[in-house]
């Protein structure tokens, strides 16, 4: 079975400073690993993927994530934080018998000027 | 820009009166989403077509039905809808079945019921 972890529903950091938004995964096969982003009253926009190619995945947007299977993590960073950088953003594995989405429940991330 | 459309983007019906949220893309993607999103929540799948073979998710309610006339159109019918069902309605695409593909998403539509 498939699951997602999202430790922290709520981040705020300065902005320049390093976001850090965790994501822990549970699977019984090879996983495939989303982060995605949500704007408010928007829909949800692909960030980056890992799908076994490379461990460390570079994104859009300056994010980029690494996919530790000793750790069953793939964290979401971004040296340095930015304004337009508030949102929530979701982490995502697919499903073993389809392409099933399994979210995790979010962190909605605020930046302070 | 190919992408998916959902229309409208915010939709108010009556409790109990049905209503009818759309979809369609330009991707020409196989695979066809609805997702149920409330508030602070995760999205939630409601059911998937791929092409035209109909999953449904097993605790979406019977309320909830879903047609694909074609490639690039998908509807989501909330029968007879509950103050419950308020939430945005989410679609997404992807290119196949595989658990690799990423799913494309629409803007959502957000529905009110009064």
């Amino acid at each position: 079975a498939q699951s997602v972890t999202q430790l922290g529903s709520h981040v705020s950091v300065s902005e320049g400073a390093l976001v850090l938004l965790r994501c822990n995964y549970s699977s019984s096969v090879p996983p495939y690993l989303f982060w995605y982003v949500q704007y408010p009253n928007q829909g949800l926009q692909l960030l980056l993927k890992y799908t076994s190619a490379a461990t460390l995945v570079k994104g859009i947007n300056g994010f980029e994530a690494e996919f530790k299977k000793s750790e069953t993590s793939f964290h979401l960073t971004k040296p340095s934080a930015h304004m337009s950088d508030a949102a929530e953003y979701f982490c995502a594995v697919s499903g073993s018998n389809f392409n099933k989405f399994y979210f995790g429940s979010g962190t909605k991330l605020n930046v302070k000027p | 820009d190919a992408m998916v459309i959902q229309n409208p983007r915010y939709q108010v019906t009556q409790f109990g009166k049905p209503v009818t949220l759309s979809c369609s893309q330009t991707l020409n993607h196989n695979v066809m989403y609805w997702y149920q999103q409330k508030s602070s929540q995760a999205p939630k799948l409601l059911f998937h077509y791929y092409d035209k073979d109909f999953n449904n998710e097993a605790d979406t309610p019977d309320n909830f039905q879903s047609r694909r006339p074609n490639t690039s159109f998908c509807f989501l019918d909330i029968r007879s809808p509950g103050l419950g069902d308020a939430a945005m309605y989410l679609c997404a695409t992807s290119r196949g079945q595989g658990s690799s593909y990423e799913q494309y998403f629409g803007p959502g539509t957000r529905l009110t019921v009064t």
